[in-house]
């Protein structure tokens, strides 16, 4: 069954420490993106790809980096974590053919910084 | 820039009861209009979505869209339990991929 992976489901660091989180999608998509969930503001877009070494910035993209090392596989880089960063993260993909395309999104991760 | 806002914040029905969900937008040139619902620490997951004017039903669910009055709705008949939930609606353009702006949500509780 097509999905969409993230790794780690929870994860603890101290400000300014280095965090990546990972996401993989096997939906044979072009496009992924990363969100992140905050009570009061719902789903916000930090970065998102539309293919292997391709990267484009979202609407909050201020701390975050973002790599697209292949059509599966989209990381997001936290290089000096802050506690304004404590969030629901979620990876999505959707199918680049269809610009009416459903998003399919991972689980989450949940971040806390400390 | 896409605003997208949605009302109620939260709700509370009785089991059997109608739900009515409200979402406008700000992009008369909108093309996309979608709903997704999140069970409490799950993943949202697409739940329905229409592209014209008009209305769409899928079982106990109904989508009406109005782009003039750029506002569209979703409607539950019968609300169960289950349908409990965060319920998000997305907006796009018609444009070489499908950039989703989601409103902030509204918290639907069914009583049993």
């Amino acid at each position: 069954e097509a999905a969409v992976t993230q790794s780690p489901r929870n994860k603890v660091t101290v400000t300014g420490g280095n965090v990546t989180l990972s996401c993989r999608q096997t939906n044979s998509h072009n496009y992924m993106y990363w969100y992140r969930q905050d009570t009061g503001h719902g789903l916000r877009l930090i970065h998102y790809s539309y293919g292997a070494g391709n990267l484009q910035i979202g609407d909050v993209p201020d701390g975050y980096k973002a790599t697209r090392t292949t059509q599966e596989d989209f990381f997001l880089l936290l290089e000096l974590a802050s506690p304004s960063q404590t969030s629901l993260y979620f990876c999505a993909s959707s199918d680049a053919n269809r610009w009416d395309s459903d998003y399919t999104f991972g689980s989450g991760t949940r971040l806390l910084v400390i | 820039q896409q605003k997208v806002q949605q009302s109620p914040e939260s709700l509370i029905v009785p089991e059997g009861a109608m739900t009515s969900l409200n979402c406008t937008f700000s992009d008369s040139a909108s093309q996309y209009f979608a709903w997704y619902r999140q069970h409490s620490g799950k993943a949202p997951k697409a739940l329905m979505s229409i592209f014209s004017n008009g209305e769409k039903e899928e079982g106990r669910f109904t989508i009406h869209l109005n782009k003039a009055s750029l506002h569209f709705s979703l409607h539950i008949r019968d609300s169960q339990p289950s349908d409990s939930a965060l319920y998000l609606c997305a907006v796009s353009m018609r444009s070489g991929y499908n950039k989703l702006t989601f409103g902030k949500g509204t918290v639907l509780l069914v009583s049993p």
